[in-house]
């Protein structure tokens, strides 16, 4: 079974540039995630999915972030205009439903210079 | 709003021994926990949930053990081994739908 695709790896911009970060979740699974890892750091939530709906945007900063999930399957995660602080590694989860198991990514490194 | 704490932050052992990682949370009202690990430049792999009507669980030479009453959890790894080098997560869900909240993680280093 193939596992969470994420891309690119890597990416460094300059501040107030935008960025744009891709992921492809477990074929099957029903709720989509996306974190926040700062070097030190655990994980934070962004933003949760369930399908192609939001279940959960609380931690998203949404005056620069937005995120989508088209068909219920990839997502997108954008960052316009990026600050200094949004330096960090991007994860991306997936689950069969909200209560199982979740699965990352390898995730999305980003410095922002 | 849940804070969760693992210590220590950093461990180096020597090959074989047995070590415990800790990790408490402050809201005892939990769903369940999962201990995950974090390999450098990878994302998590998810080593054991425990959910709240448990009190334990192995996989292997792991064993994590949740006193949800104290907030407290901890993760055993027995005879460790060079390829358990990782950084270890601990994360508690508070309901069927919240969100999971991590602690910093503690760095483990085994050495031959």
């Amino acid at each position: 079974e193939a596992g969470v695709a994420q891309s690119p790896r890597y990416k460094i911009i300059e501040k107030r540039q935008s960025v744009a970060f891709w992921c492809n979740p477990i074929s099957g699974h029903a709720t989509l995630y996306w974190y926040q890892q700062i070097l030190g750091q655990g994980p934070k939530l962004l933003i949760q999915f369930q399908n192609n709906g939001v279940v959960d945007d609380s931690q998203l900063p949404k005056d620069r972030f937005s995120a989508e999930r088209l068909k219920g399957v990839d997502s997108t995660l954008k960052i316009q205009p990026a600050k200094l602080e949004d330096s960090a590694v991007y994860l991306c989860a997936s689950s069969l439903d909200n209560q199982e198991t979740q699965y990352f990514g390898p995730g999305t490194r980003l410095l922002v210079l | 709003k849940q804070e969760v704490t693992q210590i220590p932050a950093a461990l180096s052992v020597p090959e074989g021994e047995n070590l415990v990682l800790n990790c408490s949370f402050t809201d005892s009202a939990i769903y369940n926990l999962q201990w995950f690990r974090q390999d450098p430049g990878k994302g998590l792999t998810s080593l054991l949930l425990i959910q709240s009507s448990q009190r334990e669980q192995t996989s292997g030479r792991l064993n994590a053990s949740l006193d949800k009453s104290s907030g407290r959890s901890t993760l055993y790894i027995a005879a460790s081994q060079p390829g358990d080098s990782a950084t270890y997560l601990c994360a508690v869900r508070g309901s069927t739908l919240g969100r999971l909240y991590f602690g910093r993680g503690t760095q483990l280093t085994v050495w031959p």
